[in-house]
């Protein structure tokens, strides 16, 4: 089945240490988007990749970087993470052909120590 | 200020009780999604709605989009344990090349036995 996946599921890191989170999809969608999710809130958009074009929400700290090295893949880099971090990192994808609908991959729960 | 008012916030009903849930906005969208999302998992999208005036039946859930565009309603009918979790509405802002997603703030459903 064409899917949305996010690895790791779970991610424990401390205070300050570098943390990467994947996203992958057999989709072939051109658009990959990363959220950021705190306990029963609405997702916040963090930024979008359009094919290569790299689009960052005006208010997404610095903090926060991301690549898409090829069409399926595309992870979230977090240089520092603070406390303030630790929320449900979602991925999501949508296409050229219907931008309207947007599929979720199941999310990564990141604990800041 | 919020772009896509959801209401209520919070529902706690019992099975077998029917239910709405609202989701307005002083702005036009091109499309308006409902997503509902399970704790620890990502938004699962159940609808689309493009047309104003438009209504979707998806088994005991009906979406209905309002005529101008501007407002959408989920109703529940005979709710189940099972209806249990986040209800999102998303809209895409006409306009918008590339379907950036407005959420609501969501709806916390919990339907008891």
């Amino acid at each position: 089945d064409a899917m949305v996946i996010q690895n790791p599921r779970y991610q424990v890191t401390q205070f300050g240490k570098p943390v990467t989170l994947s996203c992958s999809q057999t989709l072939n969608h051109n658009v990959m988007y990363w959220y950021q999710q705190k306990s029963s809130q609405a997702p916040k958009l963090l930024f979008h990749y359009y094919d290569k074009d790299f689009n960052n929400e005006a208010d997404t700290p610095d903090n926060f970087q991301s690549r898409r090295p090829n069409t399926s893949f595309c992870f979230l880099d977090i240089r520092s993470p603070g406390l303030g971090d630790a929320a449900m990192y979602l991925c999501a994808t949508s296409d050229r052909r219907d931008y309207n609908e947007q599929f979720f991959g199941p999310g990564t729960r990141l604990t800041v120590l | 200020t919020q772009l896509l008012e959801q209401s209520p916030q919070f529902l706690s009903i019992q099975e077998g009780e029917n239910l709405t849930v609202y989701c307005n906005s002083s702005s036009v969208f091109s499309s308006l999604q409902w997503y509902r999302q399970e704790p620890g998992e990502g938004p699962v999208l159940l609808v689309t709605v493009v047309t104003g005036g438009e209504v979707k039946k998806l088994k005991r859930l009906t979406f209905q989009f309002g005529d101008a565009r501007k407002d959408s309603s989920l109703h529940i009918t005979a709710a189940q344990p099972g209806d249990t979790g986040l209800y999102l509405c998303a809209g895409v802002l006409g306009g918008t090349s590339y379907g950036k997603l407005t959420f609501g703030q969501g709806t916390i459903l919990t339907v008891h036995p």
